[in-house]
């Protein structure tokens, strides 16, 4: 496709079960990135892959949360045994290498967790 | 650890007037400043970044300026309307190994006709 595709578009799942998203970047785009928002809260970073570089883990909020990406295809964010305070919606974007690249963002997975 | 602060949060103009944003940004090597508009429901999308490189930059309405001294920049938005109502976030890319792009906490623009 030409743009970001993440799926599903919305999941509610009950607390304690494991969550899957996926990511499908734009073709051709190396670096990946996965946020957290929150109802009316900001974009806080989760996760970031660049080609085959290691991934930058600094914003995953707890070992509950992990996340996998194929070379530079797509990317999975897991949530193992979810709580109440995961529900949010999570974005992920991607942009080609380089200083000045456009991150170009999906239209998120929304999460409730009942 | 890198940061970006944002101010305000919360942003109400008369409908003809200007908005300006401003952030601050830790990382005195960051070289890439974007700015995203957010409409409700919607996914951020670009509206205009900027460069280390370059000091200000326009387009038609939007216009960024960067004060890389002083570690930081602001969205300014002219002969503001209606449809700029939105939330807006501006974001920094560091230069480390990591290279993540940080966003700020946003700014919820409301324009008034």
């Amino acid at each position: 496709g030409a743009g970001v595709s993440q799926s599903p578009s919305n999941k509610v799942t009950e607390k304690g079960k494991d969550v899957e998203l996926r990511c499908d970047p734009i073709s051709g785009h190396t670096a990946l990135y996965w946020y957290r928002q929150r109802l009316g809260q900001g974009l806080e970073f989760l996760i970031y892959f660049q080609g085959n570089s290691a991934p930058d883990k600094s914003g995953l909020p707890s070992d509950r949360f992990s996340a996998e990406r194929t070379g530079e295809s797509v990317s999975t964010l897991t949530i193992q045994r979810t709580q109440q305070e995961d529900s949010a919606v999570y974005l992920c974007a991607s942009s080609l290498r380089g200083v000045g690249t456009e991150a170009f963002f999906g239209q998120g997975t929304r999460l409730t967790v009942v | 650890g890198e940061n970006v602060e944002q101010h305000p949060s919360t942003l109400s103009v008369q409908e003809g007037d200007s908005a300006v944003i401003k952030c601050t940004y830790s990382d005195s090597a960051s070289n890439y400043f974007p700015w995203y508009k957010q409409e409700l429901g919607k996914r951020p999308q670009l509206i205009i970044d900027i460069r280390s490189n370059v000091g200000e930059k326009k387009d038609q309405r939007i216009a960024v300026t960067l004060n890389k001294t002083a570690k930081h920049f602001s969205l300014h938005i002219t002969e503001t309307q209606p449809e700029d109502s939105a939330v807006y976030f501006c974001a920094a890319r560091f230069s480390g190994s990591a290279r993540q792009l940080t966003f700020g906490s946003g700014t919820q623009l409301t324009v008034l006709p």
